[in-house]
């Protein structure tokens, strides 16, 4: 596609349920990243996908966020048993390479709401 | 770990006036992007400095890059409305992962 693309675009769940969001990379690039927002905050490293494998899981923030990517491509975030806590934008970006100073490019989130 | 530390976290500005956000490193980086957020966006990539000492310029909006690599600025002159939003300064460390700052959001009074 021409860029980055996430789904659903909002979602409200209920806390305790889990929650799957997606992330499809602009064609071709290798890196996918995973970052969290609150509301008026920076943003927050999640995960790093160079290829299929994530060499840094460091900002996964519980054992209850997990993430996969498949076929050097699409890559799901996915929450376990959601708190309130966990309401915030999250946005997915993809880079030519994570070998190098590449710019990323931002999808353009999805917003989790967790009552 | 490394950290780029970014101010100031908001400035507010009348229209026309300039705009300064302020980014410092703990180390030295390879190099430095700056990314603009909207509001209600998400973040657009402005421009990258690699160079020790380096200085772009976009229309308004000047960047630099100093001598050693662990601070860097942007300046905008003559603020509109348009440029209302966040700025983000990153930078990457010597395994390519990109650090942010907490950005500096600006606001425009008309």
């Amino acid at each position: 596609g021409a860029g980055v693309s996430q789904s659903p675009s909002n979602k409200v769940t209920e806390k305790g349920k889990d929650v799957e969001l997606r992330c499809d990379p602009i064609s071709g690039h290798t890196a996918l990243y995973w970052y969290r927002q609150r509301l008026g905050q920076g943003l927050e490293f999640l995960i790093y996908f160079q290829g299929n494998s994530a060499p840094d899981k460091s900002g996964l923030p519980s054992d209850r966020f997990s993430a996969e990517r498949t076929g050097e491509s699409v890559s799901t975030l996915t929450i376990q048993r959601t708190q309130q806590e966990d309401s915030a934008v999250y946005l997915c970006a993809s880079s030519a390479s994570g070998t190098g100073y590449n710019e990323q490019f931002f999808g353009p989130g999805t917003r989790l709401t967790v009552l | 770990g490394q950290q780029v530390m970014q101010i100031p976290q908001y400035q507010h500005v009348q229209e026309g006036e300039d705009f300064t956000t302020y980014c410092n490193s703990s180390t030295t980086l390879s190099n430095i992007q700056w990314y603009k957020q909207r509001p209600g966006g998400h973040p657009v990539f402005l421009i990258q400095l690699v160079k020790s000492g380096e200085v772009k310029k976009q229309k308004r909006l000047t960047f630099q890059f100093g001598e050693a690599k662990k601070n860097s600025s942007l300046h905008i002159t003559a603020t509109q409305t348009t440029d209302v939003g966040t700025y983000f300064c990153a930078g990457h460390d010597s395994n390519y992962q990109l650090i942010w700052g907490a950005g500096t959001k600006l606001i425009i009074k008309p």
